[in-house]
Formats: C-alpha cells, sequence, structure tokens
C-alpha cells in the first residue's frame, strides 16, 4: 500500500515551452500533497504543499506564477513549469501525506527535466 | 523556524561493521516526528525509521535503530552489520506539528559501505 506514481520520469523540452508533471496516489485518497525540487548532490527543497481544493501553499522564494500547481482530486495533483529554462532542469519529487493521520509521507519516484 | 543538521556529508564503513549517522535539529515545538529516509542512486525516498517525539523509547527497525535524545535535540541512526545495499544517500527529517505536516531536510550524509 500507500503507493505514489510520478509521470513522466524524465522529460526533454526545449526552452520556452511548458511542461506538466503528474503525482498519482495509487491506493489511498492524498488530501495534501507536496513538491520537492533536488538539484544534483543536494537535499530536497520543499517547492510548495498542495491541498484537495484549494489553492496550494508555495515557499518563500517559489515562483508561483512560473510552477503552478493543481490537485484537483484526492488521488492527483499536478505541477507545471512554465515557459521551462535552463536553471529549471532538476530533479523533481512529489510525496502524499499518509491519509492516516500520522506525519509521514510517501514519495513518488521523481521526474528528471531537462530543459535544453 | 526549524532546522535540521547533519554534519557528516560522508561516511564509509566496513561491510558487517556498525556505523552512524549523525542528525541534530532545532525546534520549540513539542510534538513533532523524526525521520531517516535513505536515497539510492535510483533516487527513490526509502523510509528507513521513523521516531514520534512523545515516544521516550528509540525506534528499531531491524538492522537499524537511533538513539533519540529529545533534551539535546539528536537523533542519529545506527546501522548494524552494514550490507552493501546500504550505501545511499540518508536524509534527516523533521515533520513538524502545527497543521503544515511539512518535513524539513538536513543536507544528507553519503553512506559508502566498503567489501
Amino acid at each position: 500500500g500507500a503507493v505514489v506514481s510520478q509521470h513522466p520520469s524524465w522529460v526533454i523540452c526545449k526552452s520556452g515551452t511548458s511542461v506538466k508533471i503528474e503525482c498519482r496516489s495509487l491506493d489511498f485518497q492524498a488530501t495534501t500533497m507536496f513538491w520537492y525540487r533536488q538539484f544534483p548532490k543536494q537535499s530536497l527543497m520543499l517547492m510548495a504543499t498542495s491541498n484537495e481544493g484549494s489553492k496550494a501553499t508555495y515557499e518563500q522564494g517559489v515562483e508561483k506564477d512560473k510552477f503552478l500547481i493543481n490537485h484537483a482530486s484526492l488521488t492527483l495533483s499536478t505541477l507545471t513549469v512554465t515557459s521551462a529554462h535552463p536553471e529549471d532542469s532538476s530533479f523533481y519529487i512529489c510525496s502524499a501525506r499518509d491519509p492516516s493521520g500520522s506525519n509521514e509521507q510517501f514519495f513518488g519516484p521523481g521526474t528528471r527535466l531537462t530543459v535544453l | 523556524a526549524q532546522t535540521v543538521t547533519q554534519s557528516q556529508p560522508e561516511m564509509s564503513v566496513q561491510e558487517a561493521e556498525t556505523v552512524t549517522l549523525s542528525c541534530t535539529y532545532d525546534t520549540s515545538e513539542s510534538d513533532y516526528y523524526l525521520f531517516w529516509y535513505k536515497q539510492p542512486p535510483s533516487r527513490q525516498m526509502i523510509l528507513v525509521i521513523r521516531q514520534e517525539a512523545y515516544k521516550q523509547q528509540n525506534a528499531t527497525e531491524n538492522r537499524f535503530s537511533v538513539n533519540f535524545q529529545k533534551a539535546a535535540k539528536s537523533f542519529s541512526l545506527k546501522i548494524s552489520d552494514s550490507q552493501l545495499g546500504d550505501a545511499a544517500m540518508y536524509f534527516c527529517a523533521y515533520g513538524g506539528g502545527g497543521g503544515t505536516y511539512k518535513y524539513i531536510f538536513g543536507t544528507g550524509t553519503r553512506l559508502k559501505v566498503l567489501a
């Protein structure tokens, strides 16, 4: 149980285009999901908290107009990188909060984004 | 604001030996969780062990155990009988209360296991 998937696992796009990454909880309902960014050999940096049916809460320094997050259902959250540039190239990881009420998060396998 | 510090960027251990990874944190909250995650080369985050702050007993999971010192705000991970498959990045994470459920990660420790 508690499986989180991400799609795609990797994507290459041209500068200026938009890319959508999907995060799904496969066997449970996730009212809260999180999006992280991880640069090579660095830790995970929280970008935003996504709550089903409401606007995402972005961390300080994260451009909400560039990184659009939608959590339209209890099993799906999406991250859209708009007008992507090479500096947006990174590894993006989503997670879902344990529905049983603990603070544990279940992580997706990540998406590697390369912007040319 | 809460902080998590992992002061060992890299550690090495001989196969079958024991190694301890350090983690300290700072918080003013009384109710929180602490976690150790393993990130192998696949980059999938894998939960190793978790500790609820209100529990005084140290958590254990097979070869993995923690030394949780709440007053000292220390949460170290001990890996016994180290195996080659234990080689990975290990991240300590703080999961606070207050309804946000956010994690704060440490900078990580790369563990090498020597055959």
